[in-house]
């Protein structure tokens, strides 16, 4: 079964760090662009970043460049979105997103990230 | 990056067919055939419906297709049923190797 779990997720006051996981199962991660999207409570899907399958080319949203960073290690099939820096408007669930033909086809259920002080 | 524009709601009696629009500019719907559509019900991650404008994945139903024109992408549901009940997002590839994604619809079936 295709299934991506996010981790990492919790309450952190401004200007602090989180380092979100995917852990990934069922097909082959190397192969695949990755996504960070996150959602504020009761607002819109915000595409974050993305990686490509060997990691050497990031893309990030403008609202979080030059503090988040994403990476991932196909050994552990599992992708990070290291975030610092943080900020109130950051509070989000953080799903990651599997890329590719079908793009966006596989979600994970999802991270809660507070960011309050 | 500014999201892209979706009517807030959108509303039909079981059986009809409601469309949903989804308007941006040439940088991001215009520009490419990447126009993709998010199903999302309450509590639950998205769920891909429609991508590069008018295909469906595997297991969607035919009830659902995506259109285009210019700036604007459609999402049409036909024979509106009581489970199509959610929100619905937008997506397109955008300059600068990003993406954007719209500022969502609420159906509600009647």
């Amino acid at each position: 079964e295709v299934q991506l779990v996010e981790s990492g997720g919790g309450s952190v006051q401004p200007g602090g760090s989180l380092r979100l996981s995917c852990s990934v199962s069922g097909f082959i991660f190397s192969s695949y662009w990755m996504h960070w999207v996150r959602q504020a409570p009761g607002e819109g899907l915000v595409w974050v970043s993305r990686l490509n399958p060997d990691g050497s080319t990031t893309n990030y949203a403008d609202s979080v460049k030059g503090r988040f960073t994403i990476s991932r290690d196909n050994a552990k099939n599992t992708l990070y979105l290291q975030m610092n820096s943080l900020r109130v408007e950051d509070t989000a669930v953080y799903y990651c997103a599997r890329g590719g033909l079908e793009p966006f086809d596989i979600w994970g259920h999802g991270t809660v990230v507070t960011v309050s002080s | 990056q500014s999201a892209l524009t979706q009517p807030a709601s959108v509303s039909g009696s079981p059986g009809q067919s409601i469309t949903i629009s989804c308007t941006g500019t040439s940088s991001d719907i215009g520009g490419y055939d990447f126009a993709a559509w998010f199903q999302q019900h309450p509590g639950k991650a998205p769920e891909l419906i429609i991508y590069e404008v008018t295909k469906r994945p595997s297991g969607v139903s035919n009830r659902f297709s995506g259109s285009k024109s210019g700036n604007t992408a459609s999402l049409t549901i036909s024979g509106l049923q009581a489970e199509d009940e959610a929100d619905y997002y937008c997506c397109s590839y955008a300059a600068s190797s990003t993406y954007v994604f719209g500022t969502g619809t609420k159906v509600t079936v009647l």
